[in-house]
């Protein structure tokens, strides 16, 4: 129940590509579902977060997508570029609780 | 832009050491905590820490683990006796309120040979 269930493992996409990866939670509780970008040998930093109230937040070029009633959300990144290549992580928390993280999506973006 | 920082970057130690990592959190912020990620593997959360005292810890966080916050600034995590197993990158976060955002510092990478 405390799981977060992250897709795929890596993705190679093409510079200006839509690369999308997917997470899935079963715990109702949870209610802030943040998306971390980490790149080598250094800490995860906040790209983006939703609540449940809403089925879609966009900054920049990074879009979550939330489908509260499949318990599903997906980060899609529009126009990707070389600079994107990092690794991403889903994360989902209830209200005082500690970070619950998804495995991880490596991603490599090539010109 | 105020950040949490952390030292050292990079700490090796024989198993049976004693070590401590440091973590200074963002100034205004009230709540901490320390995860872990073994390499190549998700970050998993080790201690969250409040008003002084543990708020929550995970089953990672057993008796050889302490945290404390012995000023205003510092926030530390100690290993008293520790294991090839305890090699990992270890991050701190802070948060001013516990519904927000975790901030997380650049890590330390703990090599135990």
């Amino acid at each position: 129940q405390q799981q977060v269930k992250q897709s795929p493992q890596s993705l190679i996409v093409q510079k200006g590509g839509i690369p999308i990866i997917n997470c899935a939670y079963e715990n109702t509780a949870f209610d802030y579902f943040p998306w971390y970008q980490q790149f080598p040998g250094k800490g995860p930093a906040l790209l983006i977060a939703i609540r449940p109230d809403v089925s879609e937040k966009k900054e920049g070029r990074f879009t979550i997508s939330f489908n509260k009633s499949a318990k599903q959300f997906s980060l899609h990144i529009m126009d990707s570029q070389p600079g994107d290549s990092a690794t991403y992580f889903c994360a989902a928390k209830r209200d005082t609780d500690k970070l619950i993280f998804g495995t991880g999506t490596r991603l490599q973006v090539f010109p | 832009e105020p950040e949490v920082t952390q030292t050292p970057s990079h700490q090796v130690t024989q198993m049976g050491q004693e070590v401590i990592l440091r973590c200074v959190p963002i100034s205004n912020h009230l709540y901490f905590y320390w995860y872990r990620q073994i390499l190549g593997q998700k970050v998993e959360f080790l201690v969250s820490f409040y008003n002084n005292e543990i708020s929550e810890k995970s089953e990672i966080f057993d008796d050889q683990f302490s945290v404390e916050r012995p000023d205003g600034s510092n926030f530390t995590l100690k290993i008293r006796s520790t294991k090839l197993e305890d090699s990992a990158m270890y991050f701190c976060a802070s948060t001013r309120l516990v519904a927000d955002t975790q901030y997380f510092g650049p890590g330390t990478r703990l090599t135990v040979l």
